[in-house]
């Protein structure tokens, strides 16, 4: 799976657009980009993935660059609840044959959500 | 939906003693759950990855007799942790996939401490 590269550390003011970037630049054409976090001392919650195009579902938006060699999540409306570590996962699908149901986690990006 | 539970969320423990942590999937059925350990401080790492009906496949450096992981239904895989020792100590996660994709689901962890 391709190797991600995310920020440590972000702040966002609450109320605002919090946009977290990920750089995955080798990433390879049928790889997934999938985003998780985690707050403090709980599991990790799916958030949303993508292949190609933008997505959006309730809790976020995924924008993925034309080469897909990065992307960014976006919280639209930041809330002291989404201060947490948010991971950005590349994968292959299993339905390749070559893929792994394995997630590999990174160090992810620490969002403090500001009042 | 997709709602995985642990049980118990906190277990403190003498050392030396046998400590077995739950997953369960509420609304969905599992094919395959993962065991994840959590370092303070660290990100996730995989433990093992268990396949209901078959023996569970452990990441290297993980000792399956040590670890011990059963998968006897679609809904349920424990974990025990045989002859717990201090360094043992650590916040055990498990996710479990819903059968047909590839998005996993976490529990709320377990944090386990061995005195």
């Amino acid at each position: 799976d391709a190797k991600t590269t995310q920020p440590t550390s972000m702040d966002c003011a609450e109320g605002r657009a919090a946009n977290l970037p990920c750089n995955h630049s080798t990433i390879s054409g049928n790889e997934y980009v999938y985003w998780y976090r985690q707050i403090h001392s709980q599991g990790p919650q799916y958030i949303i993935h993508g292949l190609k195009n933008n997505e959006t579902n309730e809790m976020a938006s995924l924008i993925i660059t034309e080469d897909r060699k990065s992307s960014t999540l976006i919280l639209p409306h930041a809330t002291l609840r989404d201060t947490a570590v948010y991971y950005c996962i590349v994968r292959l699908p299993t339905y390749s044959g070559a893929g792994s149901y394995q997630l590999t986690f990174g160090k992810g990006t620490k969002l403090s959500v500001i009042p | 939906g997709a709602v995985v539970s642990q049980h118990p969320s906190r277990v403190i423990c003498k050392s030396g003693t046998s400590v077995k942590i739950e997953c369960r999937s509420l609304d969905f059925q599992a094919t395959t759950m993962f065991w994840y350990r959590q370092f303070p401080k660290q990100s996730l790492m995989l433990m093992a990855t268990s396949n209901e009906g078959s023996k569970a496949t452990y990441e290297q450096g993980v000792e399956k007799d040590k670890f011990l992981i059963n998968h006897a239904s679609l809904t349920l895989s424990t974990l025990t942790v045989t002859s717990a020792h201090p360094e043992d100590s650590s916040f055990y996660i498990c996710s479990a996939r819903i059968s047909g994709t590839d998005t996993q689901y976490f529990g709320p962890g377990t944090r386990l401490t061995v005195l």
